[in-house]
């Protein structure tokens, strides 16, 4: 069955610490892979995606990304984790304009 | 640059009332989607219209409908109101005609039922 998995429910990181967010996904092809990051009670904000091409992409705020086809991943990373970074992360997959998301997780930054 | 836009942003309704909740995509954007949101939950897929065509089916409930109009703009529309209704509903938009499957979301409609 098509799945996306999103291993760590809650993450806390210290300001400064660098972070990395885990995705799986399990289709048939290769779909297109997106990250999403939520603040409390808002909308769904697009950090970065991977249609094809280098499978390092780097996205905005300082996020980037690193497909791994032989590992079905998709980890989201920053060098060096701000106080405003902390929300929740959503790991996507698409094949066509069929989107399922991730569980999701959420980030806490500690001073 | 313009965004989606969702309307109302909050909503409450009573058991067994109606909503309809309004997503305008962003211009020339042909595709529009519907997600729900729990609280605490991932978003999941509802439903999906491309060039006013339904394009796909999540688990929308049959409770709900939804269509997309010749202005491109969407409308959910929810009968017979649950508590298990209430959520955040997010609807995005894409461009399928230019071969971009980025979706682009709204800020959302909280629903609440009471």
């Amino acid at each position: 069955a098509q799945s996306v998995t999103q291993p760590d429910i809650h993450i806390t990181v210290s300001e400064g610490a660098s972070l990395e967010l885990r995705c799986n996904y399990s289709y048939g092809a290769t779909p297109y892979l997106f990250w999403y990051v939520q603040s409390p009670g808002q909308g769904l904000q697009l950090l970065l995606k991977y249609f094809s091409g280098d499978t390092l992409v780097q996205g905005i705020k300082g996020f980037e990304a690193e497909f791994k086809r032989s590992q079905s991943s998709f980890n989201l990373r920053k060098p060096s984790v701000h106080w405003s970074d902390a929300a929740e992360y959503f790991c996507a997959v698409g094949i066509g304009n069929d989107m399922r998301f991730g569980a999701g997780t959420r980030l806490t930054v500690k001073p | 640059a313009a965004g989606v836009i969702q309307s109302p942003r909050h909503l409450i309704k009573e058991k067994r009332e109606t909503a309809t909740l309004k997503c305008y995509p962003i211009p020339r954007h042909d595709t529009v989607y519907w997600y729900q949101q729990g609280p605490g939950q991932d978003p999941q897929f509802l439903i999906s219209f491309y060039e006013k065509m339904q394009s796909d089916k999540g688990s929308i409930p049959d409770r709900f409908s939804a269509q997309q109009f010749s202005d491109y703009h969407s409308e959910l529309n929810m009968s017979s109101l649950e508590l298990g209704d209430s959520a955040l509903y997010f609807c995005a938009s894409s461009r399928l005609a230019g071969g971009s499957y980025e979706q682009y979301f709204g800020p959302g409609t909280r629903l609440t039922v009471t």
